[in-house]
């Protein structure tokens, strides 16, 4: 079974651009969360969405957003980057949308903003 | 507020136990987890105890909650160099979905 798909990996933007990133859920999944994970600031939680649906949202502002797509890919957009937008962008996926299911990482997507 | 704190780094020596701990605010926290990310890699969950637990084991994981200090500790028996990663603590509740994430302690293992 595949697990967590996230593309790209490795991407370098400059102050002003805007990012799209792609998750691919594990199979049957239907529960998508984006984490940003910095040195200083750890693990902070975006936005879940669960069958098409937000269901929950950080404390971010609007340049970030997402969606989920009916086949469960989700996709996370940062629009004006600023260079604090730098970190890893890590996807999870779940059977289950609330606290009590097992989240499934992926690789993450490495973004530098220059 | 809710919030999850934990030590950012941890060294012990290969062999030695390691104790990685973890203090959380939030009383109504139902689930507690266990996160390890190795250098590289997504998280990957390690263990996870309900709140009406007080201690879980798995093989050389054992899990210790203390829920009238708001303590959760994670302990590794015999550390090897394959336990090498950062190790997040989380906490959530029924009803938000959201966790909420310690800073990760990262273990350093001495030959």
């Amino acid at each position: 079974k595949a697990g967590v798909t996230q593309t790209p990996r490795y991407l370098i933007k400059t102050r002003g651009q805007q990012v799209t990133l792609s998750c691919s859920p594990i199979s049957g999944h239907r529960s998508v969360s984006w984490y940003q994970q910095t040195p200083g600031q750890g693990l902070q939680f975006l936005f879940e969405y669960f069958s098409e649906t937000q269901r929950n949202k950080g404390n971010f502002p609007g340049r970030f957003s997402g969606r989920q797509f009916s086949n469960s890919r989700s996709e996370m957009n940062v629009s004006t980057l600023e260079l604090g937008d730098s970190a890893l962008y890590l996807c999870a996926s779940s059977l289950v949308t609330g606290g009590t299911g097992e989240l499934f990482f992926g690789e993450g997507s490495r973004l530098t903003v220059l | 507020g809710e919030d999850v704190e934990q030590s950012l780094f941890l060294s012990v020596r290969e062999g030695d136990s390691s104790v990685i701990n973890c203090t959380y605010t939030d009383s109504s926290s139902t689930y507690l987890y266990w996160y390890k990310q190795e250098p590289g890699a997504g998280l990957q969950l390690l263990t996870y105890i309900f709140s009406n637990m007080d201690m879980k084991q798995d093989q050389r994981l054992t899990v210790l909650l203390n829920k009238k200090d708001k303590h959760l500790s994670l302990r590794i028996a015999d550390t090897q160099t394959g336990d090498s990663a950062i190790y997040f603590c989380a906490e959530s509740m029924d009803s938000n979905y959201q966790l909420i994430w310690g800073a990760g302690t990262k273990l350093i293992i001495k030959p």
